[in-house]
C-alpha cells in the first residue's frame, strides 16, 4: 500500500447519475492532486490543492467538482458526466510542489454508460 | 509539438537483458525528472528521481539526464519477468510550481 486509499476501486454510473470519488492520505502533505488517466495518453492535471486551498483548476468541465474538506482527504464529486470521462482518476499527493515526485494512489477505474 | 514525447511500445525482452526506456522533451526549463513504474490496476509509482543532468543509480536502475539534447534514459540490467509494467517518464519545472508533465508510458513485457 502507498498510504494514498482511493475508493471505490470501480464505479459504473450512468450519465445522469451523480456520484463521489475519495481519496484518503495520512503521510503529511504539501499538495493533493486529481489526474485522469486515459488509455495511451499522458497523465492529465485535473486540479491541485495547496494545504486545503484549491491552487490549480486545469480548465476541467464543471461536471467534476473537487473539494478538499482537511489535509487528508480529497473528493472528486461527479454529475452528468459523459462517455469519454471513462478513465482511471488517481489521487496524489506531494511533499512540496510536487518536483520531488508523487505518492499516487491506485485509481478508480470509472466507466460512464 | 509535444512537451514530452515517449514511445508506447510494447518492448518485449527477454529476461536478463538491458533495457533502455527514453523520453524526449522540448521545454529546457525543466530542472527535475522521474521515472515511474505503473503495474496493472495500480496507480504509478515512483521509482527514480533526478534533479538537472547527470546519473543516478539504485539498484538495477540507471537514470540519465542530458539537458543539452533534452533526453532522459531509464536503464533495467538483468531485467525480470517482476519488470513488466508501464513506465513513465515525468519532468518538472521546480518544487514550487505544482505542474509536472508526464509521458504517455512504455509498455515493457519480459520474458521469462
Amino acid at each position: 500500500e502507498t498510504g494514498v486509499t482511493q475508493t471505490p476501486r470501480h464505479l459504473v454510473m450512468g450519465m445522469t447519475n451523480k456520484k463521489s470519488l475519495k481519496c484518503e492520505q495520512h503521510l503529511g502533505h504539501n499538495a493533493m492532486y486529481w489526474y485522469k488517466q486515459s488509455a495511451k495518453k499522458p497523465l492529465e492535471l485535473m486540479f491541485v490543492y495547496s494545504l486545503e486551498e484549491r491552487v490549480e483548476n486545469n480548465s476541467v468541465p464543471s461536471r467534476f467538482s473537487p473539494e478538499c474538506p482537511n489535509s487528508s482527504h480529497l473528493f472528486l464529486h461527479l454529475h452528468t458526466l459523459q462517455p469519454e470521462d471513462s478513465a482511471l482518476y488517481l489521487c496524489a499527493r506531494s511533499q512540496r510542489g510536487g518536483g520531488e515526485g508523487y505518492t499516487f494512489g491506485s485509481g478508480t477505474r470509472l466507466t460512464v454508460v | 509539438q509535444k512537451e514530452v514525447e515517449q514511445d508506447p511500445g510494447p518492448l518485449s525482452v527477454p529476461e536478463g537483458a538491458i533495457v533502455s526506456l527514453n523520453c524526449t522533451y522540448s521545454n529546457s526549463a525543466f530542472q527535475y525528472f522521474m521515472w515511474y513504474r505503473q503495474y496493472s490496476r495500480k496507480g504509478p509509482e515512483l521509482l527514480m528521481y533526478t534533479y538537472s543532468s547527470g546519473n543516478k543509480e539504485d539498484g538495477r536502475f540507471t537514470a540519465q539526464v542530458d539537458k543539452s539534447s533534452k533526453y532522459i534514459s531509464l536503464f533495467i540490467r538483468d531485467s525480470q519477468p517482476s519488470d513488466s509494467a508501464t513506465y513513465l517518464c515525468a519532468m518538472g519545472l521546480d518544487t514550487g510550481g505544482f505542474k509536472t508533465i508526464f509521458g504517455a508510458g512504455t509498455r515493457l513485457f519480459v520474458k521469462a
